[in-house]
């Protein structure tokens, strides 16, 4: 069965410099959410997106965006990273309400490892 | 959301049940008990959830106390692939509410030969 995928898997970065991370979610899933887990921690829900509308807020940095496109995708942009940015960064997808989620069984991808130098 | 409480970390034999205990105390009415794990750097993965009842699925099975101020994850018949950090999240499901999974700190399962 597909699964959510997210791009890239890795990532190394210089501080101050800016850096886009991209989630497809599974076929159907009208419903995305990104987390961060910083080294030795749990993950913490940063935004999520329902029919292409922001749905959510978490902590997430002002030096964060995201958005979710037409085709459902989504992508993290993070600019001016600083050291304490370096983390695992996961997306999760779902069916919506309108779509037939009925209690919202997140999906998650793989992560995308961050790295600032 | 209701907060959870769980133990940091328990031991398993191979091949015996895991009882992993969760305390919600202050869970509403309309808060269900959602169980995920997430087994090393990987991303975490859905198990079960419930309201009231009990329920299984080929995963596991959740028992909920009458009062529902506490739960049990029951793994029957665990195996080293279930080692992982195993997260009791207690939240709203409704349309209002299609939001965040708030992750607490979880219980780290080792599962031992």
């Amino acid at each position: 069965a597909a699964g959510v995928i997210q791009s890239p898997r890795h990532l190394i970065k210089e501080k101050r410099e800016t850096a886009t991370l991209k989630c497809y979610p599974i076929p159907r899933h009208d419903t995305v959410y990104w987390y961060q887990q910083g080294p030795g921690q749990d993950p913490q829900f940063l935004i999520s997106f329902y029919e292409k509308m922001q749905s959510d807020k978490g902590s997430i940095p002002d030096r964060f965006s995201a958005q979710q496109f037409s085709d459902y995708h989504s992508e993290l942009n993070m600019s001016s990273l600083e050291l304490g940015d370096s983390a695992l960064y996961f997306c999760a997808s779902s069916l919506g309400p309108a779509s037939g989620g009925t209690y919202n069984e997140q999906f998650f991808g793989p992560g995308t490892r961050l790295t600032v130098l | 959301d209701a907060k959870t409480t769980q133990p940091t970390s328990m031991d398993c034999a191979e091949g015996r049940a895991a009882n992993l205990p969760c305390n919600h105390s202050t869970i509403s009415g309309n808060e269900y008990v959602y169980w995920y794990r997430q087994i090393h750097s990987q991303g975490p993965q859905y198990i079960i959830h419930g309201l009231k009842n009990n329920e299984t699925n080929e995963m596991a099975s959740l028992i909920i106390t009458e009062d529902r101020k506490s739960s049990t994850l029951i793994l029957p018949h665990a195996t080293l692939r279930d080692t992982a950090v195993y997260y009791c999240i207690v939240r709203a499901r409704s349309t209002d509410s299609w939001g965040k999974l708030q992750f607490g700190a979880g219980t780290q399962v080792v599962v031992t030969p």
